[in-house]
């Protein structure tokens, strides 16, 4: 298996664009999650599925992010409109039971919004 | 709120000798889980513990936690260079919660 696939890996946009961010799972995987991290707030998690199903998304921060898992290979964080205080690292993870198993990141997707 | 904290927040020893980074909780968890996290890369999965068990050793790796102290420990033995990484304790119970993390140079 290839592992947890994010797109783009690198993204600069201007403050008001749209972007999207994309995350393909690990086959199998039921769960995945979204997370945020910052040298200022660490590592947080925005929202997590169970078999495409939002289950909370109480880590979104605000209505300009929005996050959807249409089928169980693919997923979506977008961010409409972007803000430079979105700039940071997001990551995707995975696994099959959280807190059975462990998660499988992904690479991660630097947004960097001027 | 399940927040972790970890200390040292920066760590650094010579290669060989041992590392020790600490993780406490605040509420009840099912587990506790270590990820190491190169810079610029996704983080890694070193080791579980669940809430019933007290030590587990994954090679140069120890990690041992104590509930009724709500904490946690990671022991990195006989470190290398490589070692050189963030680690982050993750707590998981109702929800899952990352700790703020440990830097830790190992100087060659």
């Amino acid at each position: 298996d290839a592992g947890v696939i994010q797109s783009p890996r690198h993204e600069v946009t201007e403050m008001g664009q749209e972007v999207t961010l994309r995350c393909k799972p690990i086959s199998g995987h039921d769960y995945l999650f979204w997370y945020r991290q910052t040298m200022m707030r660490g590592l947080e998690l925005l929202i997590y599925f169970n078999n495409n199903v939002p289950i909370d998304d109480s880590g979104m921060p605000e209505d300009r992010f929005s996050a959807k898992m249409p089928n169980a290979s693919f997923s979506t964080l977008k961010i409409q409109p972007s803000e430079p205080r979105d700039s940071a690292v997001y990551f995707c993870a995975s696994t099959p039971r959280p807190g059975y198993y462990e998660q499988y990141f992904g690479p991660g997707t630097r947004l960097t919004v001027t | 709120s399940q927040q972790g904290e970890e200390d040292p927040q920066a760590l650094s020893i010579q290669e060989g000798e041992n590392a020790t980074m600490n993780c406490s909780y605040k509420t009840s968890i099912n587990n506790l889980q270590w990820y190491r996290q190169n810079s610029g890369r996704g983080l890694v999965h070193l080791i579980l513990i669940r809430s019933n068990e007290r030590e587990k050793h994954s090679g140069r790796l120890r990690v041992t936690l104590d509930t009724s102290k709500k904490s946690s420990s990671l022991l990195i033995t006989a470190s290398r260079a490589a070692d050189t990484a963030s680690y982050f304790c993750a707590m998981y119970g109702q929800n899952f919660v990352f700790g703020p993390g440990t830097r830790l140079s190992v100087l060659p």
